[in-house]
Formats: structure tokens, C-alpha cells, sequence
């Protein structure tokens, strides 16, 4: 399966610090996404990059690549309660027509 | 603009019944991409149409269908519940011919419950 795992599956923090969450997958790639879940709503997509890109920001959101080694990794910084939530990585594998979803990382934020 | 829009937002069934769940998706979007969320198994591809044509299918039974209307909007019909077809079903649109290369934006789904 090219599906992509996230690691780890569930994170605490404090507001304010930062959190990494790390996505491998088996397959080459045209490009990665993140999602993010609210409890119990549908996903929300977060960045996009493609394979060609090591490193992408948006806002407290920094997402790099390395296709080298199969991986990537979102970090929040700064956060906030309202950053919890479950966050999936989504890759767009070459061969396949459709996004294929990890299981992915429970965020929690306490104020 | 209207986001994707799911109905009913719950639905409770009985084993063997049979279910149909409707998607609405973003005005402009013809891909339109059905996903089973089942507890603790991450999302899970049932179905994807494009131009009112099945283009993929995952890994379910033949009991899982749906369809596309010229409007692009979709249904998702499931028959013969079982009960592990208990699930958040989430339904996904994008522009054009709905590779991956696009990002999906995702309705609320659908609770669907087999008792």
C-alpha cells in the first residue's frame, strides 16, 4: 500500500509551544498534502506540496519534504487551543488516481 | 461560497436495510470522491466520479454504488447493512478531472449508524 502513516499518533502540548507531526509513505509521489480534522467535521485542507518543493509555509504552518527518505513533516508553531484536532497527510501517488490518507495524528492543546 | 454540503447529517439503520447518502459539492467542482471513516481506520476510498462517470473504486463490496447527476451532484447507496458498515461517510469535491494534484474540500458527512 502507498498509504501514508503519520507519527506519532497522538501529541499533547501546551499553547504556545510547537508541534511536529512526521508522515512516511511507500511510493513515489507528485505531491503531499495535509488535512486537518475538527471532531466529528469533515477535513480541512492545510497545504499542499508537490515533490519538486522541499519546504512550504502558510501562516504558523511550515511543511517540508524529503523525497529521499519517503517523509515530511508539518509543524505548528505557536499554538493554540484551537489547533486541536487530527491531522492526516494525503499523498497524490504517481500510478494512482486518487489521494490515499493516513490514519493520522491526534493534536491536542491545552490553554 | 457554498462549501460541500452532505445530507442527512445522521442516519440510523437496521442490518440489512439499505442506506443512500447525498453529496452536494462546491459550485464549479465535477469530481466528486466518497470516503468511509471508520473508527480507529483512518479514511478509507470508496468511490470517486468525475463528469457523472465512476472513475475509481476502492476496496468495498459491490454493495457499495453511487451515482452522479448531471448537476455533479452524487448519492452513495449501501445495501444490505451490516454493522461494520457503521461509519463517518465524507463526502469530497474538486476542480477538474480530479487528480490528486487538486486539494479536496470535504463536507461534515454523514453519521450512519447500524443497529
Amino acid at each position: 500500500s502507498q498509504q501514508g502513516e503519520e507519527d506519532p499518533q497522538a501529541l499533547s502540548i501546551q499553547e504556545g509551544e510547537n508541534a511536529t507531526m512526521n508522515c512516511s509513505y511507500k511510493t513515489s509521489i507528485n505531491n503531499l498534502q495535509w488535512y486537518r480534522q475538527n471532531s466529528g467535521r469533515g477535513l480541512v485542507h492545510l497545504i499542499l506540496i508537490r515533490s519538486n518543493e522541499r519546504e512550504k509555509h502558510s501562516g504558523r504552518l511550515r511543511v517540508t519534504l524529503d523525497t529521499s527518505k519517503k517523509s515530511s513533516s508539518l509543524l505548528i508553531t505557536a499554538s493554540r487551543a484551537a489547533d486541536t484536532a487530527s491531522y492526516f497527510c494525503a499523498t497524490d501517488a504517481r500510478g494512482y488516481s486518487t489521494l490515499t490518507f493516513g490514519k493520522g495524528t491526534m493534536l491536542l492543546v491545552s490553554p | 461560497e457554498a462549501g460541500v454540503t452532505q445530507s442527512p447529517t445522521h442516519l440510523i439503520k437496521t442490518r440489512g436495510q439499505q442506506a443512500t447518502l447525498r453529496c452536494s459539492p462546491i459550485s464549479g467542482h465535477t469530481s466528486v470522491y466518497w470516503y468511509q471513516q471508520a473508527l480507529g481506520l483512518g479514511l478509507q476510498f470508496l468511490l470517486w466520479y468525475d463528469e457523472g462517470e465512476e472513475r475509481n473504486r476502492g476496496n468495498f463490496p459491490p454493495r457499495f454504488s453511487g451515482r452522479q447527476f448531471p448537476n455533479y451532484s452524487s448519492e452513495l447507496n449501501v445495501n444490505a447493512l451490516e454493522l461494520e458498515d457503521s461509519a463517518l461517510y465524507l463526502c469530497a469535491s474538486s476542480l477538474m478531472g480530479g487528480t490528486g494534484r487538486q486539494p479536496q474540500h470535504f463536507g461534515d458527512g454523514t453519521r450512519l449508524s447500524i443497529l
